[in-house]
């Protein structure tokens, strides 16, 4: 399995508040991907990053932020968390983009009251 | 009309059984294609990719068909632990579009 980890695995807030999620891999990999999956949707990206403090947005990027100071670590920000950003949130790497297999971290689980 | 659409779950076959499963794709100028696993409160795995050839992993094939814009899923002999969704993945540009999933249970 890829060297992936992902922290907190579980998480319970309040609306309004910020919640940073971590994404960690072992991999060395230079793209690194946040998702969210919902009942009755496919994965859906948030943002992605090819390389250190290289970012863009994806398909559901509004109410997220997101940071890379290192190759390893790949952060999502919720600045004020919302009950429509409750989720499972995965984080997933590959070495080239487009055409490359994605693995996945083991995800977070986010609910927001 | 979503970019990647599967068949409707759940499927539920006997064990032995041989299953298939189809999804379709709206960008014709996709070239990736990937069928994923997903356990249930798990991260989705990757099962295989998908070739213009067609492909075949022992007991998965899978299929590619440019000209009607879908992918195939045909697994034989299915064992009690195919039980999972399996996801259908193509790209869209340079990110990757997955399907909702179709869940398949394979009962003893």
């Amino acid at each position: 399995d890829a060297g992936i980890t992902q922290s907190p695995r579980h998480k319970v807030t309040e609306t309004g508040t910020p919640v940073t999620l971590r994404c960690h891999q072992t991999e060395n990999h230079r793209y690194m991907y946040w998702y969210r999956q919902d009942p009755g949707h496919g994965l859906r990206l948030i943002h992605y990053s090819y390389g250190v403090k290289d970012t863009d947005k994806g398909e559901v990027s509004d109410g997220y932020s997101v940071s890379r100071s290192k190759t390893e670590d790949f952060l999502l920000t919720l600045e004020s968390a919302t009950s429509s950003q409750t989720s499972v949130y995965f984080c997933a790497i590959s070495e080239a983009r487009g055409t490359d297999t994605q693995y996945f971290g083991p995800g977070t689980r986010l609910t927001v009251l | 009309r979503k970019e990647v659409e599967q068949d409707p779950g759940p499927f539920n076959v006997p064990e032995g059984a041989t299953v298939a499963f189809n999804c379709t794709y709206s960008n014709s100028a996709s070239q990736s294609f990937f069928w994923y696993r997903q356990d249930c409160r798990k991260e989705p795995k990757l099962l295989m990719s998908v070739y213009s050839s067609g492909n075949e992993d022992g007991r998965f094939t899978a299929q590619l068909n440019r000209a009607s814009q879908y992918i195939s899923l045909l697994i034989r002999d299915s064992k009690l632990s195919d039980s999972a969704t399996y996801l259908c993945v193509g790209n869209y540009g340079q990110n990757f579009v997955f399907g909702p999933g179709t869940r398949l249970s394979v009962l003893p």
